[in-house]
């Protein structure tokens, strides 16, 4: 069964901070995607990531293929970022399953 | 940038009413899904679709549910009969061709069942 289990749940920074959220899956899952949902509910996708690492200005996302582990990093938090980060798992052409989402909160 | 796009962006039905929930997905994409989101929970998968036929379904998508892909830009989630538990928000997304694996959601339909 294709599981995906993020932590911490809840994290709240204050700005200029480093953030890291982290994701663990299980087998079958070839991709990890992170993506961002705004308190109007929608979703973006930030990076989908099968190896290696990826960077988009501030935000860093990395796997590790072999501990099925993944990381998102935020430099230079702020309050902007205030969002739900949520992994997904997939593999290609298949459904996502979804990490229950970490509730973001930058303080200024 | 091309868009998955969502109508109607809030829709509310009295119990054991049918809606449709409509999406058109990015133009050159091959897989489309459907997922839900009920307040306070996790997104869960629907249903995907490809090649003009259901590829994958969940637990949840029983024959109340159905999908529709009419006229080769549409993608369509018809629900039967409508349930107080099925509201929620209620997203599509696509992928494949020139985005790879990456899903592109839309903005999401929040349905509201009275």
């Amino acid at each position: 069964k294709n599981e995906v289990e993020q932590s911490p749940q809840n994290l709240t920074a204050q700005e200029g901070e480093f953030i890291t959220i982290n994701c663990s899956y299980s087998v079958g899952i070839s991709a990890l995607h992170w993506l961002q949902q705004h308190p109007g509910g929608g979703i973006v996708s930030l990076f989908m990531l099968s190896s290696g690492k990826k960077k988009h200005g501030r935000l860093i996302a990395t796997i590790n293929i072999q501990e099925k582990h993944s990381s998102l990093h935020i430099t230079a938090s702020h309050p902007r970022d205030s969002a739900v980060y949520i992994c997904a798992g997939g593999r290609y052409g298949n459904k996502l399953v979804f990490g229950a989402g970490t509730i973001l909160r930058v303080k200024s | 940038e091309p868009e998955v796009t969502q109508t109607p962006s809030h829709q509310v039905t009295q119990m054991g009413q049918e809606v449709i929930l409509r999406c058109v997905p990015i133009s050159n994409h091959l897989y489309f899904y459907w997922y839900r989101q009920i307040l306070g929970q996790k997104v869960e998968f629907l249903v995907s679709f490809y090649n003009n036929e259901i590829s994958e379904k969940s637990e949840i998508f029983d024959d109340q549910f159905s999908v529709e892909r009419p006229d080769g830009s549409n993608f369509t989630l018809k629900i039967r009969s409508t349930k107080l538990e099925d509201s929620a928000m209620y997203f599509c997304a696509s992928s494949g061709g020139d985005s790879g694996d990456t899903q592109y959601f839309g903005p999401g339909t929040r349905l509201t069942v009275l």
